[in-house]
């Protein structure tokens, strides 16, 4: 079946722009995580969704981060006035549900996100 | 200290050799405890996930757990140039997120 998908693959954006980026999980996969991978390092968690509400936001690095999940599916990660400490890929994984065993989360292709 | 620690590399084994890989972590209520693979410039891919103390095999993976140690590791027999890539560690908390923790990964590099 399909996997996770993300949209845009790449993004290249100026400072101070505000970017969308969008994440469509597996069909059925009720819980949904946002990631971010910085060049050379690991995977840092930014914000979790359980259906359409967000538990645990508590990765979010500053306020201009924002994300929403809408009809338990599609999620959009939302960065405004972008600076350059923001490039980085953006990765989206889903998993039936959340917590406990059982849960693996499945990675999307992420999105490459460049601020000049 | 980092939550979850792994040796960065690179650790080099010729082909057909075991590959052995650590991670260890500091939250005791951990539970749930995956190894993912990542090719550079792609997005991590599950290799295994373990949750019980003890040796959980597949095919030529084999990941360990000791939860008095808090260690965990995965073992890869007869290493292929296919298995280069980086390993990363990742830890699912003692909360009910589902949020996981990654280790910065290993790099692993197969000789043929």
């Amino acid at each position: 079946g399909a996997g996770v998908s993300q949209s845009p693959s790449n993004k290249v954006t100026e400072k101070g722009k505000d970017v969308e980026l969008r994440c469509d999980p597996i069909s059925g996969h009720t819980a949904l995580y946002w990631y971010r991978q910085s060049l050379g390092q690991g995977l840092e968690f930014l914000i979790y969704f359980q259906g359409n509400s967000a538990p645990d936001k508590s990765g979010l690095p500053s306020d201009r981060f924002s994300a929403e999940r809408t009809g338990g599916s599609v999620s959009t990660l939302t960065i405004q006035r972008t600076q350059q400490e923001d490039s980085a890929v953006y990765l989206c994984a889903s998993s039936h549900a959340a917590g406990g065993k059982g849960d693996t989360q499945y990675f999307g292709p992420g999105t490459r996100l460049t601020v000049l | 200290q980092k939550e979850v620690e792994q040796n960065s590399g690179p650790l080099s084994v010729p082909e057909g050799a075991i590959a052995s890989l650590n991670c260890t972590y500091s939250d005791r209520g951990s539970q749930s405890f995956f190894w993912y693979r990542q090719y550079s410039g792609k997005s991590p891919e599950l290799i295994m996930f373990i949750y019980s103390n003890g040796d959980k095999e597949d095919g030529r993976f084999t990941a360990q757990l000791n939860k008095a140690s808090q260690y965990v590791s995965l073992l890869i027999r007869d290493s292929q140039p296919s298995d280069s890539a980086t390993y990363l560690c990742a830890v699912g908390g003692s909360s009910n997120t589902g949020k996981l923790i990654f280790g910065q990964g290993t790099t692993l590099q197969v000789k043929p």
